[in-house]
């Protein structure tokens, strides 16, 4: 257990309205990712944070943003949210102590609908 | 860039029988590769994973997964399936020092009893 949180595990919006999704961890891991996972294409990163206010685009990072202001949240925000965004996000973080070699630890997953 | 490429979306076997998934990638240096599972309604749990410590890998609940550099490939298989194995399966390839992991498209795993 990576100690990992994410909020809302469920939610369900309209087109057009912000939404921001959590991801809190306990442990202090320096490598923070969001993944949309969607029939057919496996999981995609959206956004990854390498450190508190360092963060990177992914492959599919149009119409999402990510702030950490501190090291145990990451948050991902959808300013404007459009049906093409109804997906399960997942939230992951990287062990980087020991002889780590890249693997993620996922949380549960927050399943968003837009209508 | 380095891609993982995972062979059939579905797969069904029989109670028992061998289970193949095939998984193959692209990668310019030696690439760490993995395979997760997640069970419905779940996150992804790490099934096992290739570090170059051994090209034949061992992972959780009777599945291993062996590294061939000549055919770029990473499949994995079980002996003799379980009710219980019916889940999704993912590939994922991470170059070494890279940041971050690129998945398969994933496999679903269906046993017929």
């Amino acid at each position: 257990d990576a100690g990992i949180t994410q909020s809302p595990r469920h939610k369900v919006t309209e087109t057009g309205t912000p939404v921001t999704l959590r991801c809190h961890q306990t442990e202090n891991h320096r490598y923070m990712y969001w993944y949309r996972q969607d029939p057919g294409h496996g999981l995609r990163l959206i956004h990854y944070s390498y450190g508190v206010k360092d963060t990177d685009k992914g492959e599919v990072s149009d119409g999402y943003s990510v702030s950490r202001s501190k090291t145990e949240d990451f948050l991902l925000t959808l300013e404007s949210a459009t049906s093409s965004q109804t997906s399960v996000y997942f939230c992951a973080i990287r062990m980087t102590s020991g002889s780590s070699t890249g693997e993620l630890f996922f949380g549960e997953g927050s399943r968003l609908t837009v209508l | 860039a380095q891609s993982v490429t995972q062979l059939g979306s579905h797969v069904s076997v029989s109670e028992g029988a061998l289970v193949l998934l095939r998984c193959n990638y692209s990668s310019s240096v030696p690439p760490y590769l993995f395979w997760y599972v997640q069970y419905p309604n779940q996150g992804l749990q790490l099934l096992l994973k290739y570090t170059s410590a051994a090209t034949l890998v061992k992972g959780i609940n009777g599945f291993e997964a062996e590294f061939k550099k000549s055919e770029t490939s990473f499949h994995l298989t079980k002996p003799s399936a379980h009710m219980s194995d019916a889940a999704e399966y993912f590939c994922a390839v991470n170059v070494q020092g890279a940041q971050k992991l690129v998945f398969g498209q994933g496999t679903r795993l269906t046993i017929n009893p």
